[in-house]
């Protein structure tokens, strides 16, 4: 069965840092890969969007990376700040339909 | 835009009976997700349109969940009759194309 899977336990990073997140998949076949934030008591933000095709993208302080051979996304937050803080999810596409399969999250908290 | 407008934001409800989440999209976009969040299972698809015919139902977990979308500023998703494991947080989602998505702020629906 298709999976997607994200570091349950919560990272804590130490504020200007860089915090490095990942996402694995198996039995996918994604067309792209999307990353969002998600704040307590509030939905999923977007935040960034990479397709099977690209290695990397960069948005401001976040840089994505995708490996289809690994089956692997990194998410990286550079520079880290306390409003950094939050839960972050990863989500596959397929190539049929426009449905969205989300990982469970990985939440961080940035220290000042 | 004001956008994604999801309706009531908290719902408490006793078990058998109905409830209608309700749900404005972006004006413009042609896709409309209904998810449900809860620890346990993490962010998961119920239900998509697009241009207001559903496409994919099969995460709807059975009869007692229906969902309409009878124009493209509206849609609900009605669950009859309410049980306790229904309680979640239901988001609803709009998108155009193969951009990221744009979530409401939920519903938290607690069963008793």
């Amino acid at each position: 069965s298709q999976k997607i899977e994200q570091n349950s336990e919560a990272l804590n990073i130490q504020e200007g840092k860089t915090a490095t997140l990942t996402c694995n998949y198996t039995n996918y076949s994604p067309a792209y890969l999307q990353w969002y934030r998600q704040d307590p008591g509030r939905g999923p933000v977007f935040l960034l969007l990479i397709r099977e095709n690209e290695k990397e993208k960069r948005k401001e302080r976040l840089k994505v990376t995708f490996d289809t051979t690994l089956k692997q996304s990194l998410f990286h937050i550079t520079a880290s700040q306390p409003a950094d803080s939050a839960t972050y999810l990863c989500a596959l596409r397929g190539y049929a339909g426009n449905k969205l399969t989300f990982g469970g999250g990985t939440r961080v908290l940035v220290k000042p | 835009d004001a956008g994604v407008i999801q309706s009531p934001r908290h719902e408490v409800t006793e078990m058998g009976q109905e409830v209608t989440l309700r749900c404005k999209p972006i004006s413009g976009h042609d896709y409309l997700f209904w998810y449900r969040q809860t620890m346990m299972r993490g962010l998961e698809l119920l239900i998509y349109f697009n241009n207001n015919v559903p496409i994919d139902d099969s995460g709807m977990p059975e009869d007692r969940f229906s969902a309409k979308m009878p124009n493209a500023s509206f849609s609900t998703l009605k669950i009859q009759p309410s049980e306790p494991r229904d309680s979640a947080v239901y988001f609803c989602a709009s998108t155009t194309g193969t951009y990221g998505y744009t979530f409401g702020s939920g519903t938290r629906l607690t069963v008793v």
